[in-house]
């Protein structure tokens, strides 16, 4: 696609349950960033994957959330036991090579509401 | 770890006036700085970023913002806004280039007639 696809774009869940994040990265980037944004707040860097791998998971904030790019493109955020607090708009991004100096375009998020 | 800070949740500013939207940063290693934009209803935007070089650099809708590392420092500015450019703006860090960005609580910029 032209640009970073992200699915659903809205979702509400309820506390306890379980839920699954999908982006679809701009076809041929290696590279593959998950944020999270809440109310009033910047975006907070979660995981990078590199290919299929997770090169750097140190945001995420504990073990109920957990990330998988199975194939090297399309990746799926995925969170258990959901909470209150997990609610926040979770933004994807990606770039050709993963290194410092290429951009990484940004998804238009997945606005999840935990009620 | 590094931080960024914006101090203005919320600038107006009537249409043609100029605008300086402030960032500082803390880093104590090599720095990557980059200002987000983001429009009402769509996702963020690269404006501008600063790699290497020069350390005043532009984006191609007149807005410029200058690296000035004693007062750790990367503030944007335009001399001229249009109605256009209301938005929420975010400063970001990174010692690793777009790989892990730090970003800054941003700013909205409301532009008036």
């Amino acid at each position: 696609g032209a640009g970073v696809s992200q699915t659903p774009s809205n979702k509400v869940t309820e506390k306890g349950k379980y839920v699954e994040l999908r982006c679809d990265p701009i076809s041929g980037h290696t590279a593959l960033y998950w944020y999270r944004q809440s109310l009033g707040q910047g975006p907070e860097f979660l995981i990078y994957f590199q290919g299929t791998g997770a090169a750097d998971d140190s945001g995420l904030p504990n073990d109920r959330f957990f990330a998988v790019r199975p194939e090297g493109s399309v990746s799926t955020l995925k969170i258990q036991r959901t909470e209150r607090g997990d609610s926040a708009v979770y933004l994807c991004a990606s770039s050709l090579d993963g290194f410092d100096g290429t951009e990484a375009f940004f998804g238009q998020g997945t606005r999840l509401t935990v009620v | 770890a590094q931080s960024v800070t914006q101090l203005d949740s919320q600038v107006p500013v009537f249409e043609e006036a100029p605008v300086e939207l402030r960032c500082n940063y803390s880093s104590s290693v090599s720095v990557y700085l980059f200002w987000y934009v983001q429009y009402p209803n769509q996702g963020l935007q690269l404006l501008l970023k600063y790699l290497s070089g020069s350390t005043l650099v532009e984006s191609i809708n007149g807005f410029e913002a200058e690296f000035n590392k004693s007062q750790t420092s990367f503030h944007l500015r335009k001399p001229s806004v249009h109605i256009s450019d209301t938005a929420e703006y975010f400063c970001a860090v990174s010692d690793k280039g777009f790989q892990k960005l730090v970003f800054g609580t941003g700013t909205r910029l409301l532009v008036s007639p």
